[in-house]
């Protein structure tokens, strides 16, 4: 089965630094989708970012960038000049597309704080 | 934009009782899930819904759980007979035919006592 490791449970940032969540997944799969989605406190979860297992190039999203690594199936995300709206819960999700086509599977989640 | 809302935010109920959670999925969507968080654990897959009927149900999802779509707008997660372990946070999530982006609620928080 799929298994998706957030080993962050925690991290801060100052306003205007980078900081990286780090993911890591393990799979048998070689097709699959990889996606990055941050849940404000008391808001619904929404997506960030999104990477397509077959694609070489990370994928980025204005101030967001991924850095896949397929061989070491890691998936780290880089938050550049971090802003305070950035303060969230960050779950790092994948989605087989071979078998169990429809279900996600979610890491623990990486609580990200934003000092001003 | 449009967006998937759950109702209620916050539900208590008293063990053994049958709870029903709401989901009112993102109209022109074909794919229907439910998911829920146990305080600090993971996101777990529960249940997905395809074409009025179950598609995938994880081990979690046994036959104290059962899921609706009463109405065509409506998504429903129904728990039987709740335990103290129902005790979580549960997700509704919908994704569009041909997407592969789920789009998910605000969640209900689900206290047992």
């Amino acid at each position: 089965a799929q298994t998706v490791t957030q080993s962050q449970p925690e991290m801060s940032v100052q306003e205007a630094e980078t900081v990286t969540l780090s993911c890591t997944y393990d799979t048998s799969e070689s097709d699959y989708y990889l996606f990055w989605y941050k849940q404000p406190p008391s808001r619904q979860m929404i997506l960030v970012i999104r990477q397509e297992a077959y694609k070489q190039q990370n994928a980025t999203e204005n101030r967001f960038s991924v850095n896949f690594q397929k061989a070491a199936k890691s998936f780290s995300l880089k938050i550049s000049d971090s802003q305070l709206g950035d303060a969230a819960m960050y779950f790092c999700a994948y989605r087989s597309l071979q078998y169990n086509f429809n279900k996600f599977y979610f890491g623990s989640g990486t609580k990200l704080n934003v000092k001003p | 934009e449009p967006e998937v809302t759950q109702t209620p935010s916050h539900q208590v109920t008293q063990m053994g009782q049958e709870v029903i959670l709401r989901c009112v999925p993102i109209s022109n969507h074909l794919y229907f899930y439910w998911y829920r968080q146990i305080l600090g654990q993971k996101v777990e897959f529960l249940v997905s819904f395809y074409n009025n009927e179950i598609s995938e149900k994880s081990e979690i999802f046994d036959d104290q759980f059962s899921v609706e779509r009463p109405d065509g707008s409506n998504f429903t997660l129904k728990i039987r007979s709740t335990k103290l372990e129902d005790s979580a946070m549960y997700f509704c999530a919908s994704r569009p035919g041909g997407g592969n982006e789920q789009y998910f609620g605000p969640g209900t928080r689900l206290t047992v006592t």
